[in-house]
């Protein structure tokens, strides 16, 4: 199956740092991927939808200039978090949607950022 | 906007045996794809199944089989000789077609454990 990747899976920094997180479709190409944040015992909530090439489209309630997205290669997304607080602690995941097929997500193992 | 319920907060089974996870789904759309995914302790997030709207027959794989019943927007989940590495939390989506994007909505999730 399609593997995605995403790195690191942990990440501790100190507060008002920022902090990129990577996404990677390793065997597809993917022209969108997804980026979501979940708390614990909780489900995942869509931020923002990254598209090759241009502009993420961000989900009501999530700044823009906190989560900043590129997405900037058929392969490869990132998720930089800005002037990180404690409140933005939380674990993040992205998925990559394989291009032409079956309209399936596939996730990256995710990574838990904390903030102190 | 399309909504996802997963009503059984946690389940328990016993090895070997059958369990049923429910889930229902609100939208007006006529096309569009329902998933089960798995997110074990590990977190990372695996696609179990995957439902095709315009397709009556139910999907099944291996020990995963869905009831698909479109009027009554219900997608329940049957998971047959349960195995111990099933324990995860369970995750119905719902999946809605356009023209860019396909997001997930997911909901809140099921805690299934597996007990010896």
């Amino acid at each position: 199956g399609a593997v995605v990747s995403q790195h690191p899976s942990r990440v501790i920094c100190k507060s008002g740092t920022s902090v990129k997180i990577e996404c990677r479709s390793l065997d597809f190409q993917a022209t969108t991927m997804f980026w979501y944040r979940q708390f614990p015992k909780q489900s995942l909530m869509l931020m923002a939808t990254s598209n090759e090439g241009s502009k993420a489209t961000y989900e009501q309630g999530v700044e823009k200039d906190k989560f900043l997205i590129n997405h900037a290669s058929l392969t490869l997304s990132t998720l930089t978090v800005t002037s990180a607080h404690p409140e933005d602690s939380s674990f993040y995941i992205c998925s990559a949607r394989v291009t032409l097929a079956k309209n399936i997500q596939y996730f990256g193992a995710g990574t838990r950022l904390s903030v102190l | 906007a399309q909504t996802v319920t997963q009503s059984q907060p946690e389940m328990s089974v016993q090895e070997a045996e059958t369990v049923t996870l429910s889930c229902t789904y609100d939208t007006s759309e006529n096309n569009y794809y329902l998933f089960w995914y798995k997110q074990p302790p590990s977190r990372q997030m695996i696609l179990v199944i995957r439902q095709e709207a315009y397709k009556q027959q139910n999907a099944t794989e291996n020990r995963f089989s869905v009831n698909f019943q479109k009027a009554a927007k219900s997608f329940s989940l049957k998971i047959s000789d349960s195995q111990l590495g099933d324990t995860a939390m369970y995750f119905c989506a719902f999946m809605k077609l356009m023209e860019y994007g396909n997001k997930l909505v997911f909901g809140a999730g099921t805690i299934l454990r597996v007990k010896s």
